[in-house]
């Protein structure tokens, strides 16, 4: 079965600052691997994936993601933190093939960007 | 193009009554999906279905049915809602065979059963 963690219920960053929101996954096979942002009451939106190739995946928003298939994470990142990035954010994973393309979310990660 | 809609957006029911939760995309997406969200939990699946006329269950399908209408609409029904299903529901879609392979989702349904 496939599963993902997100260590980290929130992360704290100043405006500015590096962010880094964790997660490292399991599954079998290569992974489809995603992260969304959920903003408060609203659904979620599509960031970035990785399916194959590049380990560095570029996003919307200025979001970028690292592949890292020996340690299975998938660490979502950004140079530069924005007030407007404060939400909740969501790794999800998906096994290469069958099962009905179901992804499998993480717990989330409170992001709070602070002035 | 309004994307994946829902309704209600809200909702409060006494235990034991029913609801049908409504979903549509206007995308022609073949996949369409039922979550719930619980804090700390994450995002569940419920049910979903990989085109017209096929469901099937996902993580956590029991005490909820759900119908695929047609290709636009795929509802979610509680015959007898219990206060453990006080939840916020999201509807996704996908196209079937993209190489995106990425979900859409609703604007969510927060339903609170009493």
């Amino acid at each position: 079965a496939q599963s993902v963690a997100q260590p980290e219920d929130q992360v704290n960053v100043a405006e500015g600052n590096p962010l880094t929101v964790k997660c490292t996954y399991s599954v079998s096979g290569n992974p489809y691997l995603f992260w969304y942002v959920q903003y408060p009451n609203r659904g979620l939106q599509f960031l970035l994936k990785y399916i194959t190739g590049d380990n560095l995946v570029k996003g919307s928003y200025g979001f970028e993601a690292e592949f890292n298939k020996s340690q299975t994470s998938f660490h979502l990142k950004k140079p530069s933190a924005l007030v407007s990035d404060s939400a909740l954010y969501f790794c999800a994973v998906r096994a290469p093939s069958g099962g009905g393309n179901k992804l499998t979310f993480g717990t989330g990660t409170q992001l709070k960007v602070e002035l | 193009n309004a994307g994946v809609t829902q309704t209600p957006k809200f909702q409060v029911l006494k235990t034991g009554q029913s609801m049908t939760l409504q979903c549509a995309q206007d995308m022609n997406h073949n996949s369409m999906y039922w979550y719930r969200q619980d804090p700390g939990m994450g995002l569940r699946l419920i049910y979903y279905s990989a085109s017209e006329g096929t469901t099937d269950k996902g993580e956590v399908p029991n005490g909820y049915n759900v119908s695929r209408l047609n290709k636009r609409e795929f509802s979610l029904r509680l015959e007898s809602a219990a206060p453990s299903q006080t939840s916020v529901y999201f509807c996704a879609s996908r196209e079937q065979g993209s190489v995106s392979y990425e979900q859409y989702f609703g604007p969510g349904t927060r339903l609170t059963v009493t």
